[in-house]
């Protein structure tokens, strides 16, 4: 089946730094990915709809300046946390699939990052 | 926007039980999907169902639409399906709305 790597898995840095995650899909062509934010025991929460060639979809709450998504190819995803603060520390995951065409989700492993 | 809910929201079971979780929603959908997040944090997709019954090993899902309620058993549990179990439903065209999870925990 369809695979996605996410990279990295884990970041501890510190107050103020801007952390990139990585979502690649391997051996199918994404027009849209989603990206997930989940707190410790908590449901996963979708924060944007990241479409290739065009400006991600945000839920409401989520800011769109301080999660910055890049969607510029059909296998590659990107999310940047601006100026990351303890309160951004989270589980990140991205995934592909479901949605519109109703198709399996394929997850990536998630990205844990820590905000010192 | 369709309310998820789970039961039980934990769950600890010997090995080798028969292990039940339920899901209900309050709208309809035209699919759900089961989801099995490990406690590294990474998601399997274990089931998309939009009507009937599913088996895939040691792992059954049905589905009632009417109802809107849908059930994941588990099989002769073992320790390594000790995990959080979530179910997603959704519509065509909209995104997935994710239940609370449900925590298995299989003891040897």
């Amino acid at each position: 089946g369809a695979v996605v790597s996410q990279h990295p898995s884990r970041v501890i840095c510190k107050s103020g730094t801007s952390v990139k995650i990585e979502c690649r899909s391997l051996d199918f062509q994404a027009t849209t990915m989603f990206w997930y934010r989940q707190f410790p025991k908590k449901s996963l929460m979708l924060m944007a709809t990241s479409n290739e060639g065009s400006k991600a979809t945000y839920e409401q709450g989520v800011e769109k300046d301080k999660f910055l998504i890049n969607h510029a190819s059909l296998t590659l995803s990107t999310l940047t946390v601006t100026s990351a603060h303890p309160e951004d520390s989270s589980f990140y995951i991205c995934s592909f699939g479901g949605g519109v065409s109703n198709q399996p989700q394929h997850f990536g492993d998630g990205t844990r990052l820590s905000i010192l | 926007k369709n309310e998820v809910e789970q039961s039980p929201q934990n769950l600890t079971a010997q090995e080798g039980e028969f292990i039940t979780i339920n899901c209900s929603y309050s709208v309809g959908i035209s699919a759900l999907h089961w989801l099995q997040q490990h406690p590294g944090g990474g998601i399997v997709s274990l089931f998309m169902l939009s009507s009937g019954k599913k088996k895939h090993g040691r792992l059954i899902a049905t589905i009632n639409i009417q109802e809107k309620h849908s059930s994941l058993h588990i099989t002769a549990s073992h320790p390594r399906d000790s995990a959080v179990y979530i179910c997603a439903p959704h519509n065509y065209g909209q995104n997935f709305v994710f239940g609370p999870g449900t925590r298995l925990s299989v003891l040897p």
